[in-house]
């Protein structure tokens, strides 16, 4: 089973919809990552999380919002989605205990909002 | 201009042809980071150093913190390091990671 699980992997869906995108970690890590991709731009971060009462904003976080309900699972959900949210969606995760270490990703959410 | 640049943005070379992908950065860094990216998305962290060398196989990875500059090399390419390489740094406010734009790299057979 992999480390970091993005659910849904795909979604469609219509302009006004609510849309929650989940993760999980099995790594124990404390931090918590939310970041979109978009063609011929670079990861952008959305919220982050350093443990469960330490929620941030990142660069780009107008019109979503996260909910951290356990160390393991980090959610991010766009309140009503708009055409322009069409991106490439990914969790990621990291230990801050041993200083800077990687980020452990999950494989990504593809969503399309019509 | 971008924190993290990276040269080239698209490269494809021959199997078996040496590679090297280029990173600069214009902020303070604790840590820079070089990330595989397959085509069907998912995302793995190759390296991670803050000087010097490191070497994997047939990937190494090089820093100079002085000239803020770091290179990604791969020795004797095969088709399935057809990959988008991402350089990415520990400079943010929190010592969040700061993307590049990534290089798109197609090794031909």
């Amino acid at each position: 089973d992999a480390d970091v699980t993005q659910t849904p992997r795909n979604r469609i869906t219509k302009t006004g919809k609510r849309i929650m995108l989940e993760c999980s970690q099995t790594k124990g890590h404390d931090r918590m990552y939310w970041y979109r991709q978009d063609p011929g731009l670079g990861l952008r971060l959305i919220y982050y999380s350093f443990d469960v009462k330490d929620i941030n904003k990142g660069e780009i976080s107008d019109g979503y919002s996260v909910s951290r309900q356990a160390q393991a699972k980090f959610s991010l959900s766009l309140e009503s989605a708009i055409p322009n949210q069409t991106a490439l969606y990914f969790c990621a995760t990291s230990d801050s205990r041993v200083g800077n270490q990687p980020q452990h990703f999950g494989d990504g959410t593809r969503l399309s909002i019509l | 201009k971008n924190e993290v640049e990276q040269s080239p943005q698209n490269l494809t070379a021959q199997e078996g042809e040496f590679i090297t992908i280029n990173c600069s950065y214009s902020v303070g860094i604790s840590a820079l980071h070089w990330l595989q990216q397959h085509p069907g998305g998912g995302i793995v962290s190759l390296f991670m150093l803050s000087s010097g060398k490191k070497k994997h196989g047939r990937l190494i990875a090089t820093i100079n913190i002085q000239e803020k500059h770091s290179s990604l090399h791969i020795t004797a390419s095969h088709p399935r390091d057809s990959a988008v390489y991402i350089c990415a740094v520990n400079g943010g406010s929190q010592g969040n990671l700061i993307f590049g734009k990534g290089t798109k790299l197609s090794v031909k057979p």
